[in-house]
């Protein structure tokens, strides 16, 4: 089974503070991605990475960052935490080839900044 | 533009009955793919059915079927026979060049519909 894990759950920062939520995939995916989940908004694109060293931006990387220093495992990084980067995060992996391959999705990492 | 609509925020389903689920997506993209996804209230996202552009039917996965019209632009998500187990967020999402293998690797999410059960 393809397992995609994420460093916790549930997470509570003050504001300013560097967080690093980490995930890491076991399936040799290509692909990693990092989503913010609010409600009404659907999930949004962060940042995107197709290999390793290697990223994208997505919709909405204002306040982020992110390193890929190795394939099976994707940082995001908030810099300075504010009170509006309080969300939902998804991490995902895909195979980077072929046409049925699926988004595979961590648990999430519910992030509260005070 | 949105990539993915999904105009309706919340259904409700009597148990046991079918229910439809609208979702319209915009590309010019020939080669695409359709996605649905199921997240229960503990969070996880769980995959359930796949549709290519170029698929000549409808694709079906047990109790879920896609309603693909493609000139249309819509894949709407057929449920039969609902139960208390389907009550979820479920989400339309699509991928653009499908077969290319540097690119297409972004996917864009609806927001969601919210599916109720009722008993």
């Amino acid at each position: 089974d393809v397992k995609v894990t994420q460093s916790s759950r549930y997470l509570v920062k003050r504001t300013g503070e560097k967080v690093f939520l980490e995930c890491v995939q076991d399936m040799d995916h290509e692909n990693m991605f990092w989503y913010r989940q609010d409600p009404g908004l659907g999930l949004r694109l962060i940042y995107f990475s197709y290999d390793v060293k290697m990223k994208e931006k997505g919709d909405i990387p204002e306040g982020y960052s992110v390193s890929r220093e190795k394939k099976e495992r994707f940082s995001l990084i908030l810099e300075s935490a504010s009170t509006n980067q309080t969300s939902m995060y998804l991490c995902a992996s895909s195979l980077l080839a072929g046409e049925y391959n699926e988004q595979f999705f961590g648990p999430g990492t519910r992030l509260t900044v005070l | 533009a949105q990539k993915i609509t999904q105009t309706q925020p919340g259904m409700f389903v009597q148990e046991k009955e079918a229910v439809t689920l609208d979702c319209t997506y915009d590309t010019s993209d020939p080669s695409y793919g359709l996605f649905w996804y199921k997240q229960p209230s503990s969070g996880e996202m769980i995959f359930l059915i796949y549709q290519g552009s170029y698929d000549q039917q409808n694709a079906t996965e047990g109790r879920y079927s896609l309603n693909f019209q493609k000139a249309r632009k819509s894949a709407n998500l057929v449920i039969s026979a609902s139960q208390l187990g389907d009550s979820a967020m479920y989400f339309c999402a699509m991928r653009e060049g499908i077969f290319l293998s540097n690119t297409g690797n972004q996917f864009y999410f609806g927001t969601g519909t919210s599916l109720t059960v009722i008993p």
